[in-house]
């Protein structure tokens, strides 16, 4: 069964620092791996989608990459801000089924 | 372009009810996913329609059903409520064609039972 973990579940960083959040899978068969931040009672906001072929992606200040073959994405977040401060989740999808991370709490302190 | 919609926004119902939750999809989406996520946690895949047929399911029991519509709006239907049923239920929108692509997620239905 596939199982997602992220680290850390919890991170504070002052205004300005670069970031890494790490997620896990421990199934490489997978058809692409989705990040996504929510903020506290709202839904999920897309940020990037990563299909299995690929690498990695860049959106702004954003940076996913993906290891298949290791179960491995990371998203780097850079010269992150305040409103950066959300929870981040990663999601693979196996072709039937997607399996979330239970999320790391970001905190961008001004 | 329309985004993901759900209603109702809130709902109370007491042990033993039942429930339906509805959900638009994005324009040009054909495939609906429904999502469980309580307090705390990453949400958990209840299932997929695509083309209004059931296409994947999580560990969720039958008392957990759906439809998908012609024109790819979705309902989720929970029989028999038990407390352990209050969570946030997420639906989220994609089109599927040569490859599985982005999800788009609603706001969710927040469900409380008493």
């Amino acid at each position: 069964k596939q199982e997602v973990t992220q680290i850390p579940a919890a991170l504070s960083v002052p205004e300005g620092e670069n970031l890494v959040l790490n997620c896990s899978f421990t199934d490489s068969a997978i058809y692409n791996l989705q990040w996504f931040r929510q903020d506290p009672g709202k839904g999920l906001t897309s940020l990037l989608l990563i299909q299995s072929s690929q690498r990695e992606q860049t959106s702004g200040r954003l940076n996913a990459s993906l290891d298949k073959s290791s179960g491995r994405s990371t998203l780097y977040i850079a010269a992150s801000q305040p409103g950066d401060s959300a929870t981040y989740l990663c999601a693979v999808n196996t072709g039937n089924q997607f399996y979330f991370g239970t999320g790391t709490s970001l905190t961008v302190i001004p | 372009e329309t985004g993901v919609t759900q209603s109702p926004t809130h709902l109370i119902k007491t042990r033993g009810q039942q429930v339906t939750l509805r959900c638009s999809s994005q324009s040009g989406h054909n495939t609906v996913s429904w999502y469980q996520q309580a307090l705390g946690q990453g949400p958990q895949f209840i299932f997929q329609y695509y083309r209004e047929e059931e296409n994947g399911r999580g560990n969720f029991p039958p008392r957990f059903s759906g439809l998908q519509f012609p024109n790819y709006s979705s309902e989720l239907n929970v029989n028999a409520l038990e407390l352990d049923d209050s969570a946030l239920y997420l639906c989220a929108s994609s089109f599927r064609g040569a490859s599985y692509n982005e999800q788009f997620f609603g706001p969710g239905t927040r469900l409380t039972v008493l």
